[in-house]
């Protein structure tokens, strides 16, 4: 069975470019949740989606955009790139939403690298 | 007060030795905690998780969930430097919408 799927897996921008991450969730799973993994910072949540909709969001600014896609595969998008969003932007999926039942288990992707200079 | 608190460590152990990992949590409605490893430069993996109160075994883990006093704590016997990791603590929190909510980590070292 497939894991979580993430490209690209290394990126390079400057800053002001934009940039469009994807995730493939594991077969079956519905719900894609985005989070930010930098050193200062830990795993910052960024929103989640299940059946194209966006059930959550985190307290990001609105350069942070995501979406969701009938086969439940899900892009990021970061525009206006700064320096500061240089990062691990890791991927997740689940069965259900977060707040579905206690036994929704997060698997991750092994994460996009962001290096914006 | 950040809604999942961990300390950073590093915590160091010897080889063989129990390793016990702790993480606090502000939301009281919490329902749910995960225990996550990430190696470095890899991402996170799950260990295990509750949602009861009281122990939780799994082979060399045991979760334990105290709900009156908010904490999780994670413990690991016979400690092997290949446990050297960051441990992630994770809260299902109604508070911010049952998103689940990450703990910034504690680094463990076995030593050798």
């Amino acid at each position: 069975k497939a894991g979580v799927t993430q490209t690209p897996r290394y990126l390079i921008k400057t800053r002001g470019q934009q940039v469009t991450l994807s995730c493939s969730p594991i077969s079956g799973h519905r719900s894609v949740s985005w989070y930010q993994q930098t050193p200062g910072q830990g795993l910052q949540f960024l929103f989640e989606y299940f059946s194209e909709t966006q059930r959550n969001k985190g307290n990001f600014p609105g350069r942070f955009s995501g979406r969701q896609f009938s086969n439940s595969r899900s892009e990021m998008n970061v525009s206006t790139l700064e320096l500061g969003d240089s990062a691990l932007y890791l991927c997740a999926s689940s069965l259900e939403p977060s707040g579905s039942s206690g036994a929704n288990v997060l698997t991750f992707g092994a994460g996009s690298r962001l290096t914006v200079l | 007060q950040k809604e999942v608190e961990q300390n950073s460590g590093p915590l160091s152990v010897p080889e063989g030795a129990i390793a016990s990992l702790n993480c606090t949590y502000s939301d009281r409605g919490s329902q749910s905690f995960f225990w996550y490893r990430q190696y470095s430069g890899k991402s996170p993996e799950l260990i295990m998780f509750i949602y009861s109160n009281g122990d939780k075994e799994d082979g060399r883990f045991t979760a334990q969930l105290n709900k009156a006093s908010q904490y999780v704590s994670l413990l690991i016997r016979d400690s092997q430097p290949s446990d050297s990791a960051t441990y992630l603590c994770a809260v299902n929190s109604r508070d911010s919408s049952y998103k689940l909510i990450f703990g910034s980590g504690t680094r463990l070292l076995v030593r050798p």
